[in-house]
């Protein structure tokens, strides 16, 4: 089993549509957890980043943290075109002096005109 | 500040061909990190260097070399290439000792024939 579960998709919404992007995880020990955007040809991105269960919200994006259940959630409201690209959600736990994260697979999001 | 740079952008490789992928940062950054991409992988881990003069194994360290040449660059040798390493490669970087966002070079799109 991964430790890291995504949805590959691909998922298309018209514009305008809130998208919800979802990953589980199994190891407990995870403190931090990330939203990567990528897009085609490109490295990716740091999105949002929280330590904590709850809601973290930053303009269309909201990033909800549930660590009961071992799952996390992107939310994009009002969704653009502009925001097609590969979502990754990605989690760390600090080893020693670096911060090893690990990576899902990524959510591949197209948004209709 | 150009961030994280690599070169090069695309390389063919025949099997059994050795090549090293360069990186850069310029951002004053104390760890780096290699990680590799494939289709329904995500992003996995090959080496990281927590600070300059040191290196440790990821996830997929098999068939890689890495030295981390001075603070600024982190190469990564295939010695010996395999199609199995065919993928798109990253380099990463971030000021470690915790710090949880990585900033990402564009890749290094490497074919094995």
């Amino acid at each position: 089993q991964k430790e890291v579960e995504q949805d590959p998709g691909p998922l298309s919404v018209p514009e305008g549509a809130i998208v919800s992007l979802n990953c589980t995880y199994s190891n407990s020990a995870f403190q931090y957890f990330m939203w990567y955007r990528q897009y085609s040809r490109k490295g990716p991105e740091l999105l949002m980043y929280t330590y904590s269960s709850g809601n973290k919200e930053d303009g269309r994006f909201t990033a909800q943290v549930d660590k009961s259940s071992k799952y996390i959630s992107l939310f994009i409201r009002d969704s653009q075109p502009s925001d097609s690209a590969t979502y990754l959600c990605a989690m760390s736990v600090r080893y020693s002096s670096a911060s090893k994260i690990i990576f899902g697979s990524g959510t591949r999001l197209s948004i209709r005109p | 500040n150009a961030g994280v740079t690599q070169t090069p952008k695309f390389q063919v490789l025949k099997t059994g061909q050795s090549m090293t992928l360069q990186c850069a940062q310029d951002m004053n950054h104390n760890s780096m990190y290699w990680y590799r991409q494939d289709p329904g992988m995500g992003l996995r881990l090959i080496y990281y260097s927590a600070s300059e003069g040191t290196t440790d194994k990821g996830e997929v360290p098999n068939g890689y070399n890495v030295s981390r040449l001075n603070k600024r660059e982190f190469s990564l040798r295939l010695e010996s290439a395999a199609p199995s390493q065919t993928s798109v490669y990253f380099c990463a970087s971030n000021l470690g000792g915790g710090a949880n966002e990585q900033f990402f070079g564009p890749g290094t799109r490497l074919t094995v024939l």
